[in-house]
């Protein structure tokens, strides 16, 4: 299995541009989460699916930042328009519903840099 | 709502020594708990996890974690580590499973090791 995939790895952008980071969760499973990692927030739920529906968003920092998941296999978290105070790493992960017992799978992250 | 404190941001230990990373959860019944372990610039990597049964549960890598529901913790051990154990270290807590079930982090612990 590949694996949950994040693209891009790396994205350095100026304040004030639209950003997009991609997600593909591994094949079968049906929640996909999307975190952010600061080293002053630690690592933080931003928002989570289930079967392609929002669940909680509840921490979602502001309308600035929207997420979307149009099928099982991919998934999108969008900034626009992007500032400084978004850089952070930001990771997906997913979770197969038919074991039952919470684990995550993460990918290796995507670290984004606002100018 | 769940929440999980690991009050060691930073812990220093010599080579063969044993570690001790401390967890404490809050929730109103017993959750899922899990020990996850990151490497610079990697995702993040399931060491164990706790949904029930025997109270003690190990882990790969040589890591073993107990639940103590009187204390609501949930330490991570290792009798002798290794200089690769260095890491961070974070634990989480869910709630017993459901599809609308989700996973909060702690802050971290910072594992650096002593030659």
């Amino acid at each position: 299995d590949a694996g949950v995939i994040q693209s891009p790895r790396h994205e350095v952008t100026e304040m004030g541009q639209e950003v997009t980071l991609r997600c593909k969760p591994i094949s079968g499973h049906n929640s996909l989460f999307w975190y952010r990692q600061t080293m002053m927030r630690g690592l933080e739920l931003l928002i989570y699916f289930n079967n392609n529906v929002p669940i909680d968003d509840s921490g979602m920092p502001e309308d600035r930042f929207s997420a979307k998941m149009p099928n099982a296999s991919f998934s999108t978290l969008k900034i626009q328009p992007s500032e400084p105070r978004d850089s952070a790493v930001y990771f997906c992960a997913s979770r197969p519903d038919s074991q039952n017992t919470g684990e995550l799978f993460f990918g290796e992250g995507s670290r984004l840099t606002v100018l | 709502a769940q929440s999980v404190t690991q009050p060691d941001i930073h812990i220093t230990v010599s080579e063969g020594a044993s570690l001790e990373l401390r967890c404490n959860y809050s929730y109103g019944a017993t959750p899922y708990l899990f020990w996850y372990v990151q490497s610079p610039g990697q995702g993040l990597q399931l060491l164990l996890k706790y949904f029930s049964g025997d109270t003690l549960v190990q882990g790969i890598k040589g890591f073993e974690a107990e639940f103590k529901r009187s204390q609501s913790s949930f330490n991570l051990r290792k009798p002798s580590v290794h200089w690769s154990d260095a890491a961070e270290y974070f634990c989480a807590v869910g709630t017993p499973y459901s599809s609308a079930s989700k996973i909060i982090f702690g802050s971290g612990t910072r594992l650096s090791i002593r030659p």
